[in-house]
């Protein structure tokens, strides 16, 4: 089993809508979870972490799910400009890393 | 503050060239990061680095060495290229103990012929 997993997509959402998808990961040790965001051919940037709690960041809403070992992201009102591949990463081997998954791809129409 | 910047941006080898990439950070980070990108593959770790003159091999080190001899800067290197090694590799950093929010360079596209 792969260490992070997430259905690639593509997400087609339409502009306004909600969005929302999954990643999940085998490590019961893992400590630390975020998602980031990567537009086509830049670097992946963070966009948020991911708190046992849950959390809120705007339109963006990230969820931990320990007992299922699942990360959500969920997005509101969705604009042109979130279309763009998210990766979730979770912390691994001791916490020194992170692992990525594939991305989930999220394509916006209008 | 130019956060993680890697040099070069695009290269192009022969197959059994060598070549070095560079990565600096000027945010004093501890750790940094080489990470292959490949369609399908998602992001995987090459080899990393918890401080300066320690490294250590990630998911997929073979063919690669690194080094890093002064704290900020991190280089990756390619002995005997091969057509297997094209990718995009990208360099993060993060300061926090735990591997926490990690900051991307801009990557490094790379074709091996």
């Amino acid at each position: 089993r792969k260490e992070v997993e997430q259905d690639p997509g593509p997400f087609n959402v339409p502009e306004g809508a909600t969005v929302a998808f999954n990643c999940t990961y085998s490590n019961s040790a893992s400590q630390s979870f975020f998602w980031y965001r990567q537009d086509c051919r830049k670097e992946p940037k963070l966009l948020m972490s991911v708190y046992s709690s849950g959390n809120e960041d705007g339109r963006f809403t990230a969820q931990l799910n320990r007992a299922s070992q699942y990360i959500s992201l969920l997005i509101r009102d969705s604009k042109l400009s979130d279309s763009a591949t998210y990766l979730c990463a979770v912390t691994s081997y001791g916490n020194n890393r992170l692992a990525f998954g594939k991305g989930n791809q999220v394509v916006v129409i209008p | 503050n130019a956060g993680v910047t890697q040099t070069p941006k695009f290269r192009v080898l022969k197959t059994g060239q060598s070549m070095t990439l560079l990565c600096a950070q000027d945010m004093n980070h501890e750790y940094m990061y080489w990470y292959r990108q490949d369609p399908g593959m998602g992001l995987r770790l090459i080899h990393y680095s918890v401080g300066e003159g320690t490294t250590a091999k990630g998911e997929v080190p073979d063919g690669y060495n690194v080094s890093r001899l002064k704290k900020q800067n991190f280089l990756l290197g390619l002995e005997s290229a091969a057509p297997s090694q094209t990718s995009v590799y990208f360099c993060a950093s993060s300061f926090l103990q735990g591997a926490r929010e990690q900051y991307f360079g801009p990557g490094t596209r790379l074709t091996v012929t």
